[in-house]
């Protein structure tokens, strides 16, 4: 079956330090992958969207890549604040054009 | 604020109950999406309508049901809950029907089945 997975340990790290996240996917090839921020208890929010033929995508602090040859996709966070701590999805759009989402990476990023 | 409502915020009731959460998607937005997020399970879709009409379907429960209105709103109808339901709901709305556009989510509903 489709699989988007995450690291399912919380990530932490010291502020200013850039924190790295996987994201890999089986069994589909997902045109673009999307990443978004969830809070606890809230809804998730959209932050950046990679195509399957872009290799990079950047938006302030954060950066993603897309690697088709090894199935997964990067997400950085650079200079790390504590306001960045969070749960991220990665989220892969699968054979139906529904957005499937990985369980979630927790980021604890300490002062 | 994503422009996507919500109501309720919170709903409590007792297993085999029926209830309703209600969704107003953003402005302009077409397409609505349910999703259920529990804490063993992460954020499931479950089905997704486009002006009016149902489009796809997840993992849904034959006793959960949806509808998308005249006026875009949405509504998740869950019946004969059981304890294993309790979770939250989210409902995203997205311009288009499919595609790299990014989804914008409203702030859920908590249910507890007690």
């Amino acid at each position: 079956s489709q699989k988007i997975e995450q690291n399912s340990e919380a990530l932490n790290i010291q502020e200013g330090k850039t924190a790295t996240l996987t994201c890999n996917y089986t069994n589909y090839s997902p045109a673009y992958l999307q990443w978004y921020r969830q809070d606890p208890g809230r809804g998730p929010v959209f932050l950046l969207l990679i195509r399957e033929n872009e290799k990079e995508k950047r938006k302030e602090r954060l950066k993603v890549t897309f690697d088709t040859t090894l199935k997964q996709s990067l997400f950085h966070i650079t200079a790390s604040q504590p306001a960045d701590s969070a749960t991220y999805l990665c989220g892969g759009e699968d054979s139906w054009g529904k957005l499937q989402f990985g369980a979630g990476t927790q980021v604890v990023v300490t002062p | 604020d994503s422009g996507v409502t919500q109501t309720p915020k919170h709903l409590i009731t007792a297993t085999g109950q029926r209830v309703t959460l209600r969704c107003s998607p953003r402005s302009g937005d077409l397409s609505v999406y349910w999703y259920q997020q529990s804490l063993d399970q992460g954020l499931q879709f479950l089905i997704q309508y486009y002006n009016g009409e149902e489009r796809a379907k997840g993992n849904i429960l034959e006793r959960f049901s949806a509808q998308q209105f005249p006026d875009l709103h949405s509504e998740l109808n869950l019946s004969s809950l059981e304890l294993g339901d309790s979770a939250l709901y989210f409902c995203a709305s997205s311009v288009a029907l499919a595609g790299p556009y990014e989804q914008y989510f409203g702030p859920g509903t908590r249910l507890t089945v007690t």
